[in-house]
């Protein structure tokens, strides 16, 4: 069965120290790796797509790496406007539903 | 271009009352999907649409009904509404289904059944 677990569930930093979050998968082939952010009382919005293993992709304080079996988003010099709840999601190659399995997320809170 | 909309943003219903979530998109996507989202529970796919015409059950199906109206729109309905339907709903859509595209949210209805 396809799943998507995140740890840890929540996350407090100090404003510039530096942390990752980590996102384990199993799926039947993996079609795309998904990083989204969520504020609160808001949507889910869109971070990165990391499609095979090896993949960095970057944006700003924010780097998300892919391997098999897990992902990383590595938060550098973390500020207060980078708290939310981060969501990990994948997108298997079986059934081409477009259909996304997400993890529970990590809630992340940036004190000044 | 507002992107993906939804109303109501919030809703109070009782035990056995109906009502309908209104989604709609305005990026000329192809698929469409409408989420719930609980308190350690993720986000769970309640239905999907691949197309105008078509709709497929997700993971939490029951006690839900779905159309696609148009390829702008895809509604909700709860035909009567549970405690257990007390949720977060979320309409995403997707340029369709060839290829891997992200998800693009809605801002959410919030939703209580007493």
């Amino acid at each position: 069965e396809d799943q998507v677990t995140q740890s840890p569930e929540a996350l407090r930093l100090q404003e510039g120290e530096s942390s990752s979050l980590n996102c384990s998968y199993t799926v039947s082939g993996l079609r795309g790796l998904f990083w989204y952010r969520q504020d609160p009382g808001k949507g889910p919005e869109f971070l990165f797509t990391l499609y095979s293993a090896g993949e960095e992709k970057e944006k700003e304080r924010l780097k998300a790496t892919l391997t098999k079996k897990e992902s990383f988003l590595h938060i550098t010099a973390p500020k207060p406007e980078d708290s939310a709840t981060y969501l990990c999601a994948v997108q298997a190659r079986s059934g081409n539903t477009g259909k996304l399995i997400f993890g529970q997320g990590t809630t992340l809170q940036v004190k000044p | 271009n507002a992107g993906v909309t939804q109303t109501p943003k919030f809703q109070v219903l009782k035990t056995g009352q109906s009502m309908t979530l209104q989604c709609a998109q305005d990026m000329n996507h192809n698929s469409m999907y409408w989420y719930r989202q609980d308190p350690g529970m993720g986000l769970r796919l309640i239905y999907y649409s691949a197309s105008e015409g078509t709709t497929d059950k997700g993971e939490v199906p029951n006690g839900y009904n779905v159309s696609r109206l148009n390829k702008r729109e895809f509604s909700l309905r709860l035909e009567s509404a549970a405690p257990s339907q007390t949720s977060v709903y979320f309409c995403a859509s997707t340029p369709g289904l060839a290829g891997t595209y992200e998800q693009y949210f809605g801002p959410g209805t919030r939703l209580t059944v007493t």
